[in-house]
């Protein structure tokens, strides 16, 4: 079935320096990932919708200078954490769909889980 | 805005016990409805949805029905199995599963 690979897995950085995630669907294309956080005991949250090709939308209330999206491909999407800080250490989760596949359900990453020291 | 409240856990069970995690939803217009699970080291996976009322959504003997009146979308399964320890989420989407709400996960351990 579909896969959606997601690194990494699990990073610690220091306070100030900056984190990229990668988002790769393994064996489809996807012009659509979506990107999620999830804070201990909280809802998973939708943080922005990433495009191939174009500028991400984000939700309400997401920095986009702080939470850089960047899907250059069919097949890959990097959330950077700029300048990091402590209350940003949360568990991203990104998503994706089949290109044309409407219809086809999300496939989801395993997540990493971010901690800033 | 939407949102998704879903029994807090962790809940733990015996093997052939019944199953059911409470959820709700707040939403404006009509929204599709899932649950997801997420096995141990796995990503969350599509376990069922419904996408309107009174549809039931069904999978591996999990059911939920989609309940326009009490705002409702509960999971249940009659005899749960070792194997159905995971974390469940329930979610829904503005349209069809575009931009998903989820619930806050719902761990479930089922004991032998």
């Amino acid at each position: 079935g579909a896969v959606v690979s997601q690194h990494p897995s699990r990073v610690i950085c220091k306070s100030g320096t900056s984190v990229k995630i990668e988002c790769r669907s393994l064996d489809f294309q996807a012009t659509t990932m979506f990107w999620y956080r999830q804070f201990p005991k909280k809802s998973l949250m939708l943080m922005a919708t990433s495009n191939e090709g174009s500028k991400a939308t984000y939700e309400q209330g997401v920095e986009k200078d702080k939470f850089l999206i960047n899907h250059a491909s069919l097949t890959l999407s990097t959330l950077t954490v700029t300048s990091a800080h402590p209350e940003d250490s949360s568990f991203y989760i990104c998503s994706a769909r089949p290109a044309g596949g409407a219809n086809s359900p999300l496939h989801f990453g395993n997540g990493t889980r971010l901690t800033v020291t | 805005g939407n949102s998704v409240t879903q029994m807090e856990g962790p809940v733990t069970l015996s093997e052939e016990a019944f199953l059911t995690i409470n959820c709700t939803y707040t939403a404006t217009g009509y929204p599709s409805l899932f649950w997801y699970v997420q096995y141990p080291g796995e990503g969350l996976q599509l376990l069922l949805k419904a996408t309107k009322a009174d549809d039931k959504g069904s999978n591996k003997g999990f059911e939920a029905t989609y309940r326009k009146e009490t705002t409702s979308f509960h999971l249940e399964k009659g005899s749960v199995q070792v194997s159905d320890s995971a974390v469940y989420f329930c979610a829904l989407g503005r349209s069809n599963d575009y931009k998903l709400s989820f619930g806050a996960g719902t761990t479930v351990t089922v004991r032998a």
